[in-house]
């Protein structure tokens, strides 16, 4: 089936450092999530792209937090600064076009911020 | 604010017996998900079932939907040592323009052989 690919699949990071979480979604999705997942915890939406633009995001996704799309590349997600209470697993998503289309996840980044 | 919630934190079952997976969620939703996720693996879909529809069926898999009473439930027959993974209902909420999914906890399903 189609693939989100995730990049990397582990980070450790000293906190107040920059961070920028990589994702490779199906070819042909327009829409774009990250949701983070703290261990043992159920996965939260962060926030959702779209034609270049923030469609909707959480409270969960801070003023440090912002994504981009360059020219059709990686769909990525930027940490600056991180914080303690950043570490979790991110995982990218990606859909066709519409709320109601099947989101297709990758495996998931772990942030450890020390 | 809406919560999707699985009924149950763990289930084992032994392999060929049927499992069942309850969820639950508090407000009016366009569709509901299940996702399966291994361990070190991101969720994988299994069914999408629309507010619409009443049950929805994928090879071994079958999802219900009610939405008088709010709840779910992902039901597999002939289960496989294959099928041990943690199973997540997952929401569209009505209004909803996003595609925003709110997850439950997750219910863990052991198949043992």
């Amino acid at each position: 089936g189609p693939k989100v690919l995730q990049i990397p699949s582990h980070q450790i990071i000293d906190m107040g450092q920059m961070v920028t979480l990589n994702c490779d979604p199906v070819s042909n999705h327009l829409y774009f999530y990250w949701y983070k997942q703290i261990l043992g915890q159920q996965m939260e939406f962060l926030v959702n792209f779209y034609n270049g633009k923030v469609m909707e995001k959480s409270k969960l996704f801070k003023d440090q937090f912002s994504v981009e799309r360059p020219d059709g590349s990686y769909f990525t997600l930027k940490i600056q600064p991180t914080a303690l209470e950043d570490s979790a697993v991110y995982f990218c998503a990606s859909s066709l076009p519409g709320g109601l289309y099947e989101q297709y996840f990758g495996p998931g980044t772990r942030l450890t911020v020390l | 604010s809406q919560l999707a919630e699985e009924n149950l934190w763990a289930l084992s079952v032994h392999e060929g017996e049927s499992v069942t997976v309850n969820c639950s969620y508090k407000t009016s939703i366009t569709a509901l998900q299940w996702y399966r996720q291994k361990s070190g693996e991101g969720p994988a879909q299994l069914i999408l079932i629309r507010s619409n529809e009443r049950e929805k069926r994928n090879g071994r898999l079958r999802a219900t939907l009610d939405t008088s009473s709010q709840s779910s439930s992902l039901s597999i027959t002939a289960t496989r040592c294959e099928d041990t993974a943690v199973y997540f209902c997952a929401t569209y909420h009505t209004g909803g323009l996003s595609g925003k999914l709110t997850f439950g906890e997750g219910t863990q399903v052991t198949v043992i052989s």
